[in-house]
């Protein structure tokens, strides 16, 4: 069983197009979080949800709308899509938020979505 | 926040000991080291950490000064499945579970 599942794991699109990406873990997790690697390897948060409740929201253009039916589920929905939306979108999940002294959280990473925007 | 510094890249052979060192020298007292390992094609997968000293676990040691303000990742005797990019991070446990990550440090391990 994949602990953080992604979909699609490829997508590619043209400019000006609205996309989806689903994200599901089976980890009992109440955290997950939408995270965007770009062409030069740096990893950056993009949003966080605790229990369907956003908690972090970094500058992320308003295009970028992440959804949260249930705690097991986030998903990412882009509008209007631009070539600088090309990058690998992973989603996360942890056990908790914010607790200190706690190791690593269990976090635990999907293993990406590859948006290319042509 | 702690901002970390590694090498962008390293070359090693097989059966080496490899060590990697990160320099952190904004770290808080709440914070602990955190390093995770990616390969191509997937996400970034957590491998140890530590708050002081020396920790051991089945995939590494993390060695960290009594200051706090470096550490270094060191990896028995690697071998090709070992190249991967290696970040080291300082877990802002006050940023409500966000994960910071720096360029890390891209291992080639050669036969």
């Amino acid at each position: 069983d994949t602990a953080v599942s992604q979909t699609p794991k490829y997508l590619v699109t043209q400019m000006g197009n609205d996309k989806s990406i689903k994200c599901e873990q089976n980890l009992g997790h109440d955290t997950m979080y939408w995270y965007k690697q770009d062409s030069k390897k740096f990893l950056k948060i993009m949003f966080s949800y605790n229990n369907k409740e956003l908690i972090i929201n970094e500058t992320v253009p308003n295009r970028f709308s992440p959804k949260s039916p249930d705690k097991a589920h986030l998903n990412l929905h882009i509008n209007s899509l631009e070539l600088g939306d090309s990058a690998v979108y992973f989603c996360a999940s942890s056990q908790e938020r914010g607790q200190p002294y706690r190791g690593d959280y269990g976090y635990t990473f999907g293993s990406g979505t590859r948006l290319t925007v042509v | 926040l702690a901002k970390t510094t590694q090498p962008i890249s390293m070359d090693s052979y097989e059966g080496q000991e490899v060590n990697i060192t990160c320099s952190h020298n904004n770290i808080a007292t709440n914070d602990y080291i955190t390093w995770y390992q990616q390969f191509p094609s997937q996400g970034p997968r957590f491998i140890i950490q530590g708050y002081k000293t020396k920790v051991t676990n089945e995939v590494a040691s993390l060695f960290i000064p009594a200051d706090r303000k470096s550490s270094t990742l060191s990896l028995p005797r690697v071998s090709l499945s070992d190249t991967a990019v290696y970040y080291c991070l300082v877990a802002a446990y006050n940023q409500g579970g966000k994960l910071i990550f720096g360029q890390g440090t891209e291992l080639s391990v050669k036969p």
